[in-house]
């Protein structure tokens, strides 16, 4: 069965800072990876994906994200983190059908 | 577009309580599914199906039932609430295969006492 880890349960950066959330992820063949994001109250919106190709993926507000299969590794990252970044960030794998959450990194921003 | 619409944001229960959270969705998506999220835990999978009259059992489905009469609509039941089931419920839709991208509704925030 497929699983996911963000071992950072919050995380506190400047604004302007830049930001990398961490995601690693246990399936036996080549994954769909997704980034989601929640902000407060709200429900997920999705940041990015990767199915297959280029390792480094392009979303949306500025997230880019990067597969490393040696690492089973997808870290999502932000050059300059704005106040509006503030959110939960959700990291999930897709087996078939069943798609699963790792636990989430709340992020904080300092002005 | 309406998308995924959860019917109601908020519930409050009394312990052996039952109730139905609606969830429809208007992009004609074949697989649609429940989840609730618990701080640090993410969201679990509950119950998914994969069109009408298919349903199958998530990795959390122990006091919920669902079915799935019409392709747009996916309720979820609970028919014996426990406090244990507090929690923040997200139902979501997608076209079929892993390398759709799921939508999500805006939520259903349940509380049991």
């Amino acid at each position: 069965a497929q699983s996911v880890t963000q071992p950072d349960i919050h995380i506190t950066v400047s604004e302007g800072a830049s930001l990398e959330l961490r995601c690693n992820y246990s399936y036996g063949a080549t994954p769909y990876l997704f980034w989601y994001v929640q902000s407060p109250g709200q429900g997920l919106q999705l940041l990015l994906k990767y199915f297959s190709g280029d390792t480094l993926v392009q979303g949306i507000k500025g997230f880019e994200a990067e597969f490393k299969r040696s690492q089973s590794s997808f870290n999502l990252r932000k050059p300059s983190v704005h106040w509006s970044d503030a959110a939960e960030y959700f990291c999930a794998v897709n087996a078939g059908n069943m798609l699963t959450f790792g636990g989430g990194t709340r992020l904080m921003v300092k002005p | 577009n309406a998308g995924v619409t959860q019917t109601p944001k908020f519930q409050v229960l009394k312990t052996g309580q039952s109730m139905t959270l609606q969830c429809a969705q208007d992009m004609n998506h074949e697989y649609m599914s429940w989840y609730r999220q618990d701080p640090g835990m993410g969201l679990r999978l509950i119950h998914y199906s994969v069109g009408a009259g298919i349903t199958d059992q998530g990795e959390v489905p122990n006091g919920y039932n669902v079915s799935r009469s019409t392709t747009e609509d996916f309720p979820l039941r609970l028919l014996s609430a426990a406090p244990s089931q507090t929690s923040v419920y997200f139902c979501a839709s997608s076209r079929q295969g892993g390398r759709n991208i799921q939508y999500f509704g805006a939520g259903t925030r349940l509380s049991v006492l």
